[in-house]
């Protein structure tokens, strides 16, 4: 099964730009890349979702390289508002549980 | 649209003790999940339902949890008897139908279990 790695937590100020590198060396062909955001007391929160290059909306960005072994999540000009956990995901179609695995997260502080 | 709703929120009660988890997922929603989240990781998948019937409860202890999810719409996860490690958030969430690894998955707030 793929397994992701990201870091375990970063620390940003307000204004800055943050991007969350996650790792999954065995991601299949068939594997979507997706990121969601957890708040404390709350469940966690769809951002955004990818296949390959680039994709972007109104939250963030992500990129994906050509061999797709890593991804890269990218909060423009984050807030306080933005410090929470983010999570990546990787699964494809024949792989519904390895979908739905959110590991440890990588948790976000930005500073003032 | 309103989201997913769980009760309760919070729930604390001795081990060995039955508790009863509620869950009502987005309307039109075929999909719903049950996660359990301890402090500090991520959430870890129980059960997954596609409309009435568990398509994946791999990860269910089957020896003291239980769920159900008649006509397809509202759930419930029981625990009896509930054990101190089951002191946990646990997390209810529902999709659309379809592929689960480009579904986006809507979350409920949880339910704070503490087991004393």
């Amino acid at each position: 099964l793929a397994k992701t790695t990201q870091p375990i937590s970063m620390d940003s100020y307000e204004g800055q730009e943050v991007n969350i590198t996650c790792s999954h060396n065995n991601i299949a062909t068939n594997d979507y890349i997706t990121w969601y955001q957890q708040f404390p007391s709350q469940g966690p929160r769809f951002i955004i979702q990818g296949y390959k290059t680039k994709v972007t909306n109104e939250v963030a960005s992500l990129f994906i390289p050509a061999d797709r072994k890593s991804s890269t999540l990218s909060l423009p000009r984050v807030s306080l508002s933005d410090t929470a956990v983010y999570y990546c995901l990787v699964g494809g179609l024949d792989t519904g549980r390895r979908a739905l695995t959110f590991g440890s997260g990588t948790r976000l502080q930005v500073q003032p | 649209e309103a989201g997913v709703v769980q009760s309760p929120r919070y729930k604390i009660i001795e081990k060995k003790q039955p508790v009863a988890f509620w869950c009502n997922p987005i309307s039109g929603h075929n999909t719903l999940y049950w996660y359990l989240q301890n402090l500090g990781q991520g959430p870890e998948l129980l059960i997954r339902y596609e409309n009435e019937e568990a398509v994946d409860d791999s990860q269910l202890p089957k020896d003291r949890f239980s769920a159900e999810r008649l006509k397809g719409v509202d759930s419930t996860l029981k625990i009896q008897p509930a054990e101190l490690g089951d002191s946990a958030v646990y997390l209810c969430a529902s999709s659309r139908l379809g592929r689960v690894s480009n579904n986006e998955q809507f979350f409920g707030p949880g339910t704070r279990l503490t087991v004393l």
